[in-house]
């Protein structure tokens, strides 16, 4: 059964540097997402993706993240400058028709 | 207030017991998600509904559109049902999360 894959799984950064995490998303679905949810809180949307561009993004999606689909598999998260606060999971999914389907998450650590 | 409420928040049972975990939400859906979260973080999707009733092995969920109002019942549960149910509701293609039911069912 196809399934939504993240890279890598465990994420650790120091405050200041560049993360990229990534998903491969299932093959033919056209919408993406990323999510976040903080230990102990509820899962927030950041950002969703169709068509190569961004089709809604929240607040906290600010100018330091960034989503990319550099090839017809990969949709990548940027986090340009990491601050302590950006430490979560992070999901990725991806959706065909009404459904989403969930990757493993990235558990990022920014000390 | 928020638009996706759940309850409980936490629920403790034993082995055996049925299980129920509710939740409203005030936005207009287009579909209603239950979602599994075990302690590892992983995210499963249980069901996707928008109208009646859907049944899979000991997992029921049920949704009332004009109530906003859904509800997910476990039969017979088990310590592996432990984990934390989430509800999310799908308005505007967009997700909106509750805040999560953590169960814990002891042997």
């Amino acid at each position: 059964e196809p399934e939504v894959t993240q890279t890598p799984s465990h994420q650790v950064t120091q405050m200041g540097q560049e993360v990229i995490l990534r998903c491969v998303p299932i093959s033919n679905h056209l919408y993406f997402y990323w999510y976040r949810q903080i230990l102990g809180q509820k899962v927030e949307f950041l950002v969703s993706f169709y068509n190569n561009e961004i089709s809604e993004k929240s607040e906290i999606f600010d100018d330091q993240f960034s989503v990319e689909r550099p090839d017809g598999s990969n949709f990548t998260l940027k986090i340009r400058s990491t601050k302590l606060e950006d430490s979560a999971m992070y999901f990725c999914a991806s959706r065909l028709n009404n459904e989403q389907f969930f990757g493993p998450g990235t558990r990022l650590t920014v000390l | 207030k928020n638009e996706v409420e759940q309850s409980p928040q936490n629920l403790t049972a034993q082995e055996g017991e049925f299980i129920t975990i509710n939740c409203s939400y005030s936005v207009g859906i287009s579909a209603l998600h239950w979602l599994q979260q075990h302690p590892g973080g992983g995210i499963v999707s249980l069901f996707m509904l928008s109208s009646g009733k859907k049944k899979h092995g000991r997992l029921i969920a049920t949704i009332n559109i004009q109530e906003k109002h859904s509800s997910l019942h476990i039969t017979a549960s088990h310590p592996r049902d432990s984990a934390v149910y989430i509800c999310a509701v799908l308005s505007n293609y967009q997700l909106i999360w509750g805040a999560g039911t953590k169960l814990i069912i002891k042997p």
